[in-house]
């Protein structure tokens, strides 16, 4: 079966400058996450989708963080405006079963200068 | 207190060598348990679960030990393959998303 899917690779912006990230994952998944990881430290979660419902977003910088998953299929991360401490790697995972059996796509990793 | 706390190392050890990884959690209501393999530059896959009995898949061995709050890894027979930063993970009972360690890297030397 086909992966999770993440774009871009990579992405190098300036600061105060607008980014978003984009998941596609395994189909017929339901539940999809966003995962943070800072270089050195393990990923921290940012939001978990059940469909296209948020479950969890306490963790998510909403003043300048913003998620969504419309259809309950794709989902977007935007982080708006960018600050330096936002470089990291941006996981996108999905699972079918609740918790268990976490699939994590490649990730997109994000510098911002 | 962070949720999940291992020695980020590294350990560099020789091919062929046994070599064991600690993990702690801070939640005693943490329901399951987890280790997860990174390599490089990639996204964390899952290597195994973590039963309170033990558990062992060929040269991995999983204990856990719920009274002090302690998950171990032990890899016998280390090839040059095993080099990766190997990461704790927890699940709390009825939490959905699971809490990482900030990782165990791990160098087998030729």
């Amino acid at each position: 079966e086909a992966g999770v899917a993440q774009s871009p690779r990579y992405k190098i912006i300036e600061k105060r400058q607008s980014v978003a990230f984009w998941c596609n994952p395994i189909s017929g998944h339901a539940t999809l996450y966003w995962y943070q990881q800072i270089l050195g430290q393990g990923p921290k979660l940012l939001i978990q989708f059940q469909n296209n419902g948020v479950v969890d977003d306490s963790q998510l910088p909403k003043d300048r963080f913003s998620a969504e998953r419309l259809k309950g299929v794709d989902s977007t991360l935007k982080i708006q405006p960018a600050k330096l401490e936002d470089s990291a790697v941006y996981l996108c995972a999905s699972s079918d079963r609740g918790w268990d059996g976490y699939t994590f796509g490649s990730g997109t990793r994000l510098t911002v200068v | 207190r962070k949720e999940v706390e291992q020695d980020p190392g590294p350990f560099n050890v020789p091919e062929g060598a046994t070599v064991a990884f600690n993990c702690t959690y801070s939640n005693s209501a943490s329901q399951s348990f987890f280790w997860y393999r990174q390599d490089c530059r990639k996204e964390p896959k899952l290597l195994m679960s973590v039963y309170s009995s033990g558990n062992e898949d060929g040269r991995f061995t999983a204990q856990l030990n719920r009274a002090s709050q302690y998950i171990s890894l032990l890899i016998r027979d280390s090839k040059l393959s095993d080099s990766a930063t190997y990461l704790c993970v927890v699940r709390q009972t009825g939490a959905n998303n699971l809490f990482f360690g900030t990782g165990t890297r791990l160098t087998v030397i030729p």
